[in-house]
């Protein structure tokens, strides 16, 4: 029964390319969020999204777009792949109030 | 700029002992503290949290500490065992200001914590 699952675990691809992860939670929580690892394992947020606000870091290119077909499922639109977009990408999603976030397990992009 | 820093990159204890992980932040507007566990090739979990009206938190082995006008935080868990070597991050965020934790969470670098037997 996992809480926040995401797919692929593992992305491949080539410089210019467009993918997509996904991010499903099961939580019944409002709020869903992106974060990126990089290569010096800073976790930052990229996104966080619930059925009435997309909160947007003014740091994340607008080559990445999230999008939410319900409230269960936030997606990771990446468009002409760049080198520097290799990184660790966490989906995680939160209740209300001061509950504790919870994290998917990560999809790890290498772009060569 | 690190709104929260985690000085130690590693921590080694003994089995039994206790471990002591210290993180430091810089932001005012911070109200909200937590720890995550993470294990290689696995997203954060959830440890324990503390709010800005509390100096401390336990929960079983494990025990936060805030100090405010320090703008310190520790993470104490007693006794130490094998099963808690994990990379270590404490994150925190505006959860009043940004009406409920929306603008997401602000993590320190972790801290990897060996525990040898």
């Amino acid at each position: 029964d996992t809480a926040v699952s995401q797919t692929p675990k593992y992305l491949v691809t080539q410089m210019g390319n467009d993918k997509s992860i996904k991010c499903e939670q099961n939580l019944g929580h409002d709020t869903m969020y992106w974060y990126k690892q990089d290569s010096k394992k800073f976790l930052k947020i990229m996104f966080s999204y619930n059925n009435k606000e997309l909160i947007i870091n003014e740091t994340v290119p607008n080559r990445f777009s999230p999008k939410s077909p319900d409230k269960a499922h936030l997606n990771l639109h990446i468009n002409s792949l760049e080198l520097g977009d290799s990184a660790v990408y966490f989906c995680a999603s939160k209740g209300q109030g001061d509950q504790p976030q919870h994290f998917g397990d990560g999809t790890r992009l290498s772009i060569l | 700029d690190q709104q929260v820093k985690q000085n130690s990159p590693s921590l080694s204890v003994q089995e039994g002992r206790i471990s002591i992980l210290n993180c430091d932040y810089t932001n005012s507007m911070f109200d909200y503290f937590l720890w995550y566990k993470k294990y290689p090739a696995e997203g954060p979990t959830f440890l324990i949290s503390i709010s800005s009206i509390k100096d401390k938190n336990e929960d079983g082995r494990f025990t936060v500490f805030l100090n405010k006008s320090a703008k310190h935080l520790s993470l104490h868990i007693v006794p130490s065992q094998p099963g808690d070597s994990a990379v270590y991050f404490c994150a925190a965020t505006e959860l009043l200001y940004s009406g409920g934790g929306a603008d997401g969470l602000t993590f320190g670098k972790g801290t990897h914590l060996i525990i040898q037997p």
